[in-house]
């Protein structure tokens, strides 16, 4: 069945860079997301990639997908206070005329000085 | 500025009540979804609505009903069927037009509690 992994949490320092990662198991995934959750708060979009990709940069943020072992990335470099949130990786398909999507349990990055 | 309202942001209700959350979005979108949120997991479909007066079922929809009279109103019912119904809910819409590459965008969410 569709299943999306995601390791629960990450710690880093400030400035460092963070690297989210996630595997998902169905190979007809036409986009993979990346969410930005604030305590409290809904999910905002940070960025995806169609599944032909290899790679997307978006200023601070790069992610990587390697389709044969179903793996994405998020690395954030420079990594601030302010991003210290819950980062939910998510693959979306056509199921039933919809889009349909998968969102894994989400990695809590906690960033310290 | 458009955008998804959920209210209210914090509801408490005791157990073998109905409630009613909201969801209106400004969006002009036409697919709204109601997503269940539990620490630790990801985010489930309950109901998911891509026109006025339809919807259809999701992943978990047991103990839940919804309805969709107009375009920017979603309204979700957690019933005294619901097993476990204290959550964070969140609410979504879509512009769908069979285009596979339009993201969720997201409201604030309510967090429920049933004691």
């Amino acid at each position: 069945g569709e299943d999306v992994e995601q390791s629960l949490f990450l710690s880093v320092r400030e400035g460092d860079s963070s690297v989210i990662n996630c595997t998902y198991t169905d190979s007809s995934s036409t986009y993979l997301y990346w969410y930005k959750q604030e305590p409290g708060a809904g999910l905002q979009l940070l960025t995806y990639i169609f599944s032909n990709m290899d790679m997307k940069q978006d200023q601070r943020l790069t992610v990587l997908l390697n389709k044969k072992d179903k793996h994405l990335s998020l690395r954030i470099a420079d990594t601030q206070t302010g991003d210290s949130a819950i980062y939910f990786c998510a693959e979306s398909f056509p199921s039933g005329g919809y889009n349909k999507l998968i969102f894994g349990a989400g990695t809590r990055l906690a960033v310290h000085p | 500025d458009g955008g998804i309202t959920q209210s209210p942001k914090y509801l408490f209700r005791k157990e073998g009540q109905n409630v009613t959350l909201s969801c209106e979005q400004n969006l002009n979108h036409d697919a709204m979804y109601w997503y269940r949120q539990d620490p630790g997991q990801g985010l489930r479909l309950i109901y998911y609505s891509q026109i006025v007066n339809d919807f259809q079922k999701g992943d978990i929809a047991e103990g839940y009903s919804v309805s969709r009279e107009k375009k920017e109103s979603f309204p979700l019912t957690v019933t005294s069927a619901q097993k476990n119904p204290t959550a964070f809910y969140l609410c979504a819409s879509t512009d769908f037009g069979g285009s596979y590459n339009s993201p969720l965008h997201f409201g604030n969410g309510t967090r429920l509690t049933v004691t």
